[in-house]
């Protein structure tokens, strides 16, 4: 166990619809990171925070948006799903940025778009 | 942006046999290079790290390998078991500052009995 949390386990949703996925990082833990697995793209880089404030952005579709709390609990929204955008959704943290400090994945988010 | 290549993409090798993964990568700013060990349905696990400031770290049965100036890394598991079977990972730091890693397309490696 990680001691990332991510919550729900899976999520099945329709065309057209938004979800909201949620993440707790570590305790003591200030930067999230939001990846997206999917059988075609691999393991993929969204979007990461740092004590509340967006830090660096990767592939993420304009149509996804993130925000961290001042609890440090972080979510990612998607809308207007897709079928392709049926993934793993992982969250991940680190204490702060840097490459000095590990990331450590939690259990992820299965979601399903029908 | 970075680019990260894995091999081979399949790996199936004999109980007790040693295993080794490559990536090679395009950025040279880049200096963090973790190993993922991911289970089916499961978290990427991170197994080790190197930075770019070492060429070489060990962890009991798993060691990692950087060559900078080639611009590749390795990972290497010796006296391989049943439980290491599942997808490995290697990945890179998105260099220039930013933190998100970019991460190779995986390695499934098969431990035969």
């Amino acid at each position: 166990d990680s001691g990332v949390t991510q919550t729900p386990k899976h999520l099945i949703t329709a065309t057209g619809q938004r979800v909201t996925l949620r993440c707790s990082p570590r305790s003591g833990d200030l930067s999230v990171y939001w990846y997206q697995q999917s059988l075609d793209q691999g393991l993929q880089f969204l979007i990461q925070y740092y004590n509340g404030e967006e830090r660096a952005k990767g592939n993420i579709l304009e149509r996804f948006s993130a925000q961290q709390f001042p609890d440090l609990h972080s979510e990612l929204n998607l809308s207007s799903l897709e079928l392709g955008d049926s993934a793993l959704y992982f969250c991940a943290s680190s204490v702060i940025p840097g490459t000095n400090y590990e990331q450590y994945f939690g259990p992820g988010t299965r979601l399903t778009v029908t | 942006g970075e680019n990260v290549e894995q091999h081979p993409s399949t790996l199936s090798v004999q109980e007790g046999d040693s295993a080794v993964i490559k990536c090679t990568y395009s950025d040279s700013a880049s200096n963090y290079f973790p190993w993922y060990k991911q289970e089916l349905g499961k978290r990427p696990q991170l197994i080790i790290d190197i930075r770019s400031n070492v060429g070489e770290k060990k962890d009991q049965r798993i060691a990692v390998t950087l060559n900078k100036t080639a611009k590749h890394f390795s990972l290497h598991i010796t006296e391989t078991q049943p439980e290491d079977s599942a997808v490995y990972f290697c990945a890179v730091d998105s260099g220039g500052g930013a933190d998100g890693l970019t991460f190779g397309k995986g390695t499934h490696l098969i431990i035969q009995p």
